[in-house]
């Protein structure tokens, strides 16, 4: 247990869709983050959150659009996905967000675009 | 652009043996992190190394840095088969974790 939690575990969704992740953390962290996993690939990092303000963009689609309502919640909010989109998604959490610290990840949703 | 990339891509070893796994990075940092990640899961810290240190252990871990080469090693000894796993080092920048494609590592009973 790593003090963040994502839900769902799991997500099936239509390209039609509108779904969305959830993620959570009790260790009074400042930063949040969302990365996105495929097989083979690198570790993509998707948004960067710093006390609720969104600090990075790494050149990710619209049909992906983040929400950082307090710094313990960062949401990821999805709709007309592609099967590309499969993958699994985690969130981080660190205490600024200047790499001075460790992260602590979630243990993602695997999420499946059909 | 990727900051931390590993080296094997895959590595299998026979319980007891050692593993070491290397990084290479871009830019300056001031720290570099190893991270292990179990099939399916999120990643779990391991270690922290600042850029003024050369050399850190933490149980069968033991991590080194070499600034100048831009690149880290990870070495882990006496290898269990819990061990088995992909290993993820990060070299943070300014606001970002960069992360690679890892090390799989597979250590056979």
């Amino acid at each position: 247990e790593t003090g963040v939690t994502q839900t769902p575990r799991h997500l099936v969704m239509g390209m039609t869709n509108k779904k969305s992740l959830k993620c959570e953390q009790h260790l009074g962290h400042n930063a949040m983050y969302w990365y996105k996993q495929s097989a083979k690939k690198p570790l993509e990092l998707m948004f960067v959150y710093n006390f609720k303000e969104q600090t990075e963009n790494n050149s990710v689609p619209s049909r992906f659009s983040p929400e950082c309502p307090n710094s313990s919640h960062l949401f990821l909010h999805l709709h007309t996905l592609q099967p590309e989109d499969s993958a699994l998604y985690l969130c981080a959490s660190s205490q600024g967000a200047w790499g001075n610290t460790e992260a602590f990840f979630g243990q993602g949703t695997r999420l499946t675009v059909v | 652009s990727q900051q931390g990339e590993e080296d094997p891509q895959a590595l299998s070893i026979q319980e007891g043996e050692n593993a070491t796994m290397n990084c290479s990075y871009k830019t300056s940092i001031n720290n570099l992190q190893w991270y292990r990640q179990n099939s399916g899961r999120g990643l779990v810290h391991l270690i922290l190394i600042r850029s003024n240190e050369r050399e850190k252990h933490s149980g069968r871990l033991r991590v080194t840095l070499d600034t100048s080469k831009k690149s880290s090693s990870l070495l882990i000894t006496a290898s269990r088969a819990a061990d088995t796993a992909s290993y993820f080092c990060a070299a943070p920048t300014g606001n970002q974790f960069y992360f690679g494609t890892g090390t799989s590592l597979t250590v056979i009973p």
